[in-house]
């Protein structure tokens, strides 16, 4: 069926330290792509999207990728800060025939601790 | 009131007690879900609804009992749980178009402790 993988966390950075987290893929069709961050003590929330190949989804600084080729969406941001620290969730929602159909799967998240 | 709103924000309960979660979203959306958020696990869906119908019940024990009397409005009603399900419970809601889910809007989370 469908899955998201991410990098094992946690991940520690200084501030404005270049970010790389990498996410995979693997689904039925062409699905929908998702980056989502958790802040402490807080719920998930949208950070960017893309729903086709080659597009690029981006806020706040942050970027990703959709690469069909690769089944990858990795999230980059050139310079991270300390209010960046946070959990964040690769997720996709899937086409007819995937086990995502009608619904997100996520990854299992990366922690993220920035300091100054 | 905007967005996702979840009560109670914290619940601390004893496994022979019966306590419900209450989801409401203000966003006019037509489907809501409830997911469970354990540490080092990732997120669990437990619960997806369209329209006010339960469309997947992802083998959530019977304990868990769900009931969506409006597309405004989610509950999780609990009786006889087990501190394994101790965990951050979200709902979520969304405007499903099709089967194109969209993108979820989560609610904050209710931190349940089971002693």
């Amino acid at each position: 069926g469908d899955s998201v993988t991410q990098m094992e966390g946690p991940v520690t950075l200084s501030e404005e330290a270049f970010l790389t987290i990498n996410c995979t893929y693997t689904a039925t069709g062409y699905p929908s792509l998702f980056w989502y961050v958790q802040y402490p003590g807080e719920g998930l929330q949208l950070l960017l999207k893309a729903t086709k190949a080659d597009d690029k989804g981006s806020n706040k600084g942050f970027e990703a990728t959709y690469r069909k080729e690769t089944t990858s969406f990795h999230l980059e941001k050139g310079s991270v800060q300390v209010s960046d620290s946070a959990v964040y969730f690769c997720a996709l929602s899937g086409r007819a025939g995937g086990t995502s159909y009608g619904k997100l799967t996520f990854g299992q998240g990366t922690i993220l601790t920035v300091h100054p | 009131e905007t967005g996702v709103t979840q009560t109670p924000r914290h619940l601390v309960m004893g496994m022979t007690n019966k306590k419900s979660l209450k989801c409401e979203q203000h966003l006019g959306h037509n489907a809501m879900y409830w997911y469970k958020q354990s540490a080092k696990k990732p997120l669990e869906l437990m619960f997806v609804y369209n329209f006010k119908e339960q469309t997947e019940n992802n083998s959530v024990p019977s304990r868990f009992s769900p009931e969506c009397p409006n597309s405004s409005h989610l509950f999780l009603h609990l009786h006889t749980l087990q501190p394994e399900d101790s965990a951050l419970y979200l709902c979520a809601s969304s405007q499903v178009q099709g089967k194109n889910t969209g993108e979820l809007f989560f609610g904050e989370g209710s931190r349940l402790t089971v002693l």
